[in-house]
């Protein structure tokens, strides 16, 4: 599968709780980038990261969401203490150029804070 | 505030038939609009983009149509068949002069009926 994988596909945690998603992206791709989406809303960006490097957090909450792409492995991200309001479908997406020309986004994990 | 607005939120088209969705941006910065489809439980797919110096592009049965001074694109599907019943969102960005992050409209879910 050549695609951007995400893992898990279905998360449940409890209130307090956290939450690790993971992305791995295309083969040759460099560049990363995850998004929230709402029930019946579009997709929010959060942060675009290149390897080892933080590129672009202008939509990631400032407290407890985080996010890393490191040097070897999958991009992460990391919610500390979730709430009910972090429920949602995170999706990361992939580059081969830098920024967002032709994204390809991964099946998405979906997030449920019980 | 919402910076790219998508209409209709729901649309039902007969099979055969021409589905149109809109979308308007307020950014003149904006300078690549993709349209991407997204089934249930699947993550987004790039379906066709276009670029504003062009004011229409067709990739088979989907074209966009784009009309600069009005700052308004279209999605154009001839000939609906059921299985492009799906929700779609179009989405813009600064990336050829800025690359800033994708923004997304709110989507469109369109139902193809035999």
């Amino acid at each position: 599968n050549a695609g951007v994988m995400q893992n898990p596909r279905h998360l449940v945690r409890r209130r307090g709780q956290e939450a690790r998603l993971r992305c791995s992206p295309m083969k040759g791709h460099s560049h990363v980038y995850w998004y929230r989406q709402l029930p019946e809303e579009g997709l929010k960006f959060m942060v675009y990261l290149q390897k080892e490097n933080i590129i672009d957090e202008s939509g990631m909450p400032k407290e407890r969401f985080s996010a890393e792409f490191p040097k070897e492995g999958p991009s992460i991200l990391r919610i500390q203490q979730v709430v009910r309001g972090d429920s949602a479908a995170y999706f990361c997406a992939s580059s081969l150029r830098q920024g967002s020309y032709e994204q390809y986004f991964g099946p998405g994990t979906r997030l449920t804070v019980t | 505030q919402q910076q790219v607005k998508q209409s209709p939120q729901s649309l039902i088209v007969q099979k055969g038939g021409i589905s149109i969705i809109n979308c308007a941006y307020e950014n003149t910065a904006f300078d690549y609009f993709p349209w991407y489809q997204q089934f249930p439980g699947k993550g987004p797919a790039l379906l066709i983009a276009i670029r504003p110096d062009v004011s229409e592009k067709k990739e088979g049965r989907f074209t966009i149509s784009f009309n600069k001074s009005a700052k308004q694109f279209s999605l154009h599907i001839m000939d609906s068949q059921p299985g492009d019943s799906a929700t779609y969102f179009c989405a813009a960005t600064s990336f050829f002069s800025g690359n800033t992050p994708l923004v997304f409209g709110k989507g469109t879910r369109l139902s193809v009926i035999a």
